[in-house]
């Protein structure tokens, strides 16, 4: 079974751009967690996607958008990008919404803001 | 707040030397703890999930033990490729549904 996808896997980016990063999860998965992860403040958590829904939001502000398509693939979008944001984005995906799944990664977008 | 630590930040063995990985959670409704490896440049590759205190899993080399404020990673023999970075986290329940809170990492090398 194939693992998470994420394209691209590199980016680079000048302040005050917007990008979109997309994410397929596993096959059969349904929920789409996104993460950023620097150096200094290690893994935070984005959001969470089930069923095209929003279910859950990290503590980030409204640049940071996402959304999730009926065949459970998902894309993040920061607009008005700043040099803070340079970080890897990872997904993650997981069967269902249910407090016992597991959740698989993907490699990660690795964006650089110039 | 749902807080996850985990020491140490560093860790050198020499190949065959056994240590083990600490991570202290203090959490509110905590689901399930997870451990994971990363390697550079990589997305964290999952290892364990446990539940409940008291509650063992064992891979290879690696063995993931759990109690009600802690998790303990052991590593038996270990070998250059268990070189990696050690993630663990705690799945939640917060006023906002579902949440994975992770903990900073434990670098790990082991030297030939």
């Amino acid at each position: 079974k194939a693992g998470v996808t994420q394209t691209p896997r590199y980016l680079i980016k000048t302040r005050g751009q917007q990008v979109t990063l997309s994410c397929s999860p596993i096959s059969g998965h349904r929920s789409v967690s996104w993460y950023q992860q620097t150096p200094g403040q290690g893994l935070q958590f984005l959001f969470e996607y089930f069923s095209e829904t929003q279910r859950n939001k990290g503590n980030f502000p409204g640049r940071f958008s996402g959304r999730q398509f009926s065949n459970s693939r998902s894309e993040m979008n920061v607009s008005t990008l700043e040099l803070g944001d340079s970080a890897l984005y990872l997904c993650a995906s997981k069967p269902g919404w249910g407090d016992t799944d597991t959740q698989y990664f993907g490699p990660g977008t690795r964006l650089t803001v110039l | 707040e749902d807080q996850v630590t985990q020491s140490p930040e560093a860790l050198r063995l020499q190949e065959g030397e056994s240590s083990s990985l600490n991570c202290s959670y203090t959490v509110s409704g905590l689901r399930g703890l997870f451990w994971y490896r990363q390697d550079p440049g990589k997305g964290p590759e999952f290892l364990f999930t446990l539940y409940s205190a008291g509650e063992e899993k064992e891979k290879e080399r690696l063995k993931a033990t759990l109690t009600k404020k802690e998790s303990f990673l052991h590593i038996t023999a270990p070998k250059p490729e268990d070189s990696a970075t050690y993630l663990c986290a705690v799945q939640v329940v917060d006023n906002y549904g579902q949440n994975f809170v992770f903990g900073p990492g434990t670098r790990l090398s082991v030297l030939p």
